[in-house]
């Protein structure tokens, strides 16, 4: 299977504690996508890189967050001092580069279920 | 601010008649639109798009039509099966960043 794959699948962790996650795109693309999903929401956009280069964060993304894309392959995303607000499915998306009169389209990983308790 | 919205929660239809789920939106530099599926459990799945340069675009019992004047998109599923029920996701790009509706959950009766 050549799809995003993104691990853990859940996480469960006690306020304070730092928690990360993994997100490995599909192989030939080139830009990778961190989104937050709560309840009865859509996903919410987090942060963007293109390559190994941090491109685009939301407001969303305190300071508590942080992701990276060493070698612009797989991706990690770590959240430090875990507060109950941020429980929510934390999803992964990779596309290639946008080409003229094509739209981008992105394809998600599973996502990461995160419960902090 | 919600730039993108699913008005209707939830959609039940009878196996084999028509699906039509709704999109609105507000940003006029929106130029790619997108509709996803999504299993509880599951990512959500890309489905189908259309880029701003078209009104209509068909794949199999899907089409998406895009009313641009009126900011407004519609995914028509037909005929509906069983299989095809999930949650839906329209999605709106300009540039980078995509936006999500709030999705609509689509159950088929069979």
């Amino acid at each position: 299977d050549t799809g995003v794959s993104q691990d853990p699948r859940h996480k469960i962790t006690k306020r304070g504690q730092n928690v990360t996650f993994r997100c490995d795109p599909i192989s030939e693309h080139n830009r990778l996508y961190w989104y937050r999903q709560t309840l009865g929401q859509g996903p919410e956009f987090l942060t963007y890189f293109q390559n190994e280069a941090q491109l685009e964060k939301s407001r969303l993304l305190s300071d508590r967050f942080s992701a990276e894309r060493p070698k612009g392959s797989f991706s990690t995303l770590e959240i430090q001092r875990t507060e109950q607000g941020d429980s929510a499915m934390y999803l992964c998306a990779s596309s290639a580069n946008r080409d003229r009169g094509v739209g981008e389209t992105q394809y998600f990983g599973p996502g990461t279920r995160l419960l902090v308790l | 601010d919600q730039q993108v919205k699913q008005n209707s929660p939830s959609l039940r239809v009878q196996e084999g008649r028509i699906s039509i789920l709704n999109c609105d939106y507000t940003n006029s530099m929106f130029d790619y639109f997108l509709w996803y599926k999504k299993y509880p459990a599951e990512g959500p799945t890309f489905l189908i798009s259309i880029s701003s340069i078209k009104d209509k675009n068909e794949d199999g019992r899907f089409t998406v039509f895009l009313n641009k004047s009126a900011k407004h998109l519609s995914l028509h599923i037909v005929p509906s099966q069983p299989g095809d029920s999930a949650v839906y996701f329209c999605a709106a790009s300009a540039g980078n960043q995509f936006y999500f509706g709030t999705g609509t959950s689509l159950t088929v009766i069979p």
